[in-house]
């Protein structure tokens, strides 16, 4: 079974500066998927980036990149110019190959707070 | 808009009742799934189906049940047998079989047992 471990649950940080938030999973897959989705106060889960493991690059959305360590089985996700608006929890998930289905496995999440 | 929509927002329970949550999305999506949030803990999966009048049991389908006889809808049941249902709970769906895709959330449903 995998397992998602995040080892930070708050973190804060002040706006326009830099954040990374921790991720490691374990899994004897080699082709996978890695997410990380915001829930901000109203709860609604937004996907915020995605990972496909057999792609080396690493995954950027405008503020929002990925440092993707396959061999360390390590996802951490950095948040430049952080806004108020990125205050929420921050889960990583993993997603089995195709042929078990779409589901997702979560960490515990991390609480960010965003500081003016 | 399209998208998924839960209902109740909030819900109470007495002890021993059964309760159902209502879960709709016109996505067009065949997958669709059931997870439980609990403070400070991530969401753990509790049934998913992959096509009408088709579900599997996830992590922790003790105490639950569900159906799916329409692509638009899988209800979510809590049982009186569900030891501890007082949670938040979220379903989402996705295209069932294509490759790492994105999973959209509905959200979400307060249960609470009073």
């Amino acid at each position: 079974a995998q397992t998602v471990t995040q080892s930070q649950p708050e973190m804060s940080v002040q706006e326009a500066e830099t954040v990374t938030l921790s991720c490691t999973y374990d899994t004897s897959e080699n082709n996978y998927y890695l997410f990380w989705y915001k829930q901000p106060p109203s709860r609604q889960m937004i996907l915020v980036i995605r990972q496909e493991a057999y792609k080396q690059q690493n995954a950027t959305e405008n503020r929002f990149s990925v440092n993707f360590q396959k061999a360390a089985k390590s996802f951490s996700l950095k948040i430049s110019d952080s806004q108020l608006g990125d205050t929420a929890m921050y889960f990583c998930a993993f997603m089995k190959p195709r042929n078990a289905g779409n589901m997702l496995t979560f960490g515990g999440g991390t609480r960010l707070m965003v500081k003016p | 808009d399209g998208g998924i929509t839960q209902s109740p927002k909030y819900l109470f329970r007495k002890e021993g009742q059964n309760v159902t949550l209502s879960c709709e999305q016109n996505l067009n999506h065949d997958a669709m799934y059931w997870y439980r949030q609990d403070p400070g803990q991530g969401l753990r999966l509790i049934y998913y189906s992959q096509i009408v009048n088709d579900f599997q049991k996830g992590d922790i389908a003790e105490g639950y049940s569900v159906s799916r006889e329409k692509k638009e809808s899988f209800p979510l049941t809590v049982t009186s047998a569900q030891k501890n249902p007082t949670a938040f709970y979220l379903c989402a769906s996705s295209i069932s079989w294509g490759a790492g895709t994105e999973a959209f959330f509905g959200q979400g449903t307060r249960l609470t047992v009073v």
